[in-house]
């Protein structure tokens, strides 16, 4: 199976400020690849898919890239309710898989 | 309103058997594939099994073969997760969510509020 790894782990930022989250896949995955984001007590939000198209009602300032085994997601100026786990997933080959999380947290 | 909601969850015995369902509304549940995704408490996702819209094609993770069932019906738009020989390690939400595109392998951009699963003796 393809195995997803995240980066950091947990992401200490300021309320204005930019974040940057990596993911990385054990083979290539091409453009396959979904964002999530999760706050506490809730179900995850898809953020984007084909690596970089953004799904509906997601805000500008998130933005996707990558492709092959590197990916990013990029907030250009963190808002209050942007605090939360965002998780990376697969969708190239069975299993899907998830990275294990990236905890942005307010600085 | 696209939903989902998960029904079904509970405590349970280890050995023991459940069936979650999820109950489709406000778009085509016939024109996609469907998914089960669980979370283990203060973990990360992990998909559990999808299946396609004529249900001719399921796929599954490697931890529940020939343990869990997903299953569909179009005409009640509805899906099912049976489990059964429950584990500790079977304890967490479990999520039904939609998978984009109507092809099997894409992101899922609809999720149910989750349904909690518990086994413990």
């Amino acid at each position: 199976e393809i195995v997803m790894t995240q980066s950091p782990a947990t992401l200490s930022v300021s309320p204005g400020e930019r974040a940057t989250l990596s993911c990385r896949a054990s083979q290539s995955v091409s453009i396959d690849l979904a964002w999530y984001q999760q706050k506490p007590g809730q179900a995850p939000r898809l953020l984007f898919y084909r690596a970089s198209t953004r799904a509906t009602g997601i805000p500008a300032r998130f933005s996707g890239s990558g492709s092959g085994t590197e990916f990013t997601l990029t907030i250009s100026s963190l808002q209050s309710e942007d605090f939360a786990i965002y998780y990376c997933q697969q969708y190239n080959t069975w299993p899907y898989t998830f990275g294990q999380g990236t905890k942005l947290e307010i600085k | 309103e696209v939903q989902l909601v998960e029904s079904g969850g509970g405590l349970v015995q280890p050995g023991g058997s459940l069936r979650l369902s999820c109950a489709a509304s406000g778009f085509t549940f016939g024109s996609y594939w469907m998914s089960w995704v669980r979370q283990a408490p203060g973990k990360g996702l992990e998909w559990v099994a999808s299946i396609k819209q004529d249900a001719s094609e399921r796929h599954d993770v490697d931890s529940v073969k020939g343990r869990f069932t997903i299953s569909r019906d179009t005409a009640k738009n509805s899906l099912w997760l049976q489990m059964n020989s429950l584990r500790a390690e079977d304890t967490a939400v479990y999520y039904c969510a939609r998978v984009r595109g109507g092809y099997g392998l894409d992101a899922f951009d609809i999720w149910g509020q989750g349904t909690m699963v518990t086994v413990s003796s």
